[in-house]
């Protein structure tokens, strides 16, 4: 079955930049839309963003000038980098698998990766 | 941009209970709405997409509805593995602020 998998450091320090890596199995990452998504300590799901295999994006507009994600089709790969992060971008983090048709149906995010914890702290 | 609200924000019910929540968008968003469950420590579960599908393998007592800025995921009798929380979504992007559902 499909499975993604998030991977990165778990600590980043203030001022630095976030990264992470989703790594997908089970299923070719093309003709799908792969989202980030975060939920701080105790709080809700904040959408980040997502981009399609073919590598156009869709941000979040409160984190958009911090934000720039990738995609690497050759290694079933997509990836999320935050920059200048502050006490405020810890969270989980998530990965997730949307579905959209041709046509536009929009069908959920099916498949999501675990999640990992992300620290901002010095 | 496209806000969206969740009430209750907290819900007490029992087993057996029917359960309703409400999803509503600042704007017309037709029925692109998707349905989440979280449990405590996991990812969330997608239960009902196109604000009334069900997803595959998703028990028959979830439902939606709703259409336009108003929708609802109902669970016709709770049982102990539905209390957990509950998160509304708009076509592929944000999400509500979700509903916490625990044992009255």
């Amino acid at each position: 079955q499909v499975q993604l998998q998030e991977s990165g450091p778990g600590l980043v320090k203030p001022s630095e930049t976030l990264s992470l890596t989703c790594t997908v199995s089970g299923a070719s990452i093309s003709s799908y839309y792969w989202s980030w998504i975060r939920q701080p300590p105790g709080k809700g799901l904040e959408w980040i963003g997502y981009i399609y295999y073919s590598g156009s994006t869709n941000y979040n507009p409160s984190l958009k000038s911090r934000v720039t994600m990738s995609v690497d089709t050759s290694k079933n790969q997509f990836s999320l980098k935050l920059s200048s992060v502050t006490a405020a971008d810890t969270a989980v983090y998530y990965c997730a698998r949307g579905t959209v048709t041709t046509t536009g149906y929009y069908y959920g995010m099916d498949v999501w990766g675990q999640g990992t914890t992300v620290t901002v702290s010095s | 941009d496209i806000q969206m609200t969740q009430s209750p924000s907290t819900l007490s019910a029992s087993v057996g209970d029917r359960v309703t929540i409400t999803c509503r968008a600042s704007h017309n968003i037709t029925t692109w709405l998707a349905w989440y469950q979280q449990k405590p420590g996991k990812a969330p579960k997608l239960l009902i997409y196109k604000a009334s599908t069900l997803e595959s393998g998703v028990p028959s007592r979830f439902s939606g509805s709703g259409s336009g800025t108003e929708f609802t995921l109902t669970i016709s009798s709770l049982q102990p593995d539905d209390f957990a929380t509950y998160y509304c979504q708009r076509y592929n992007s944000f999400f509500g602020p979700g509903t916490k559902v625990d044992i009255k």
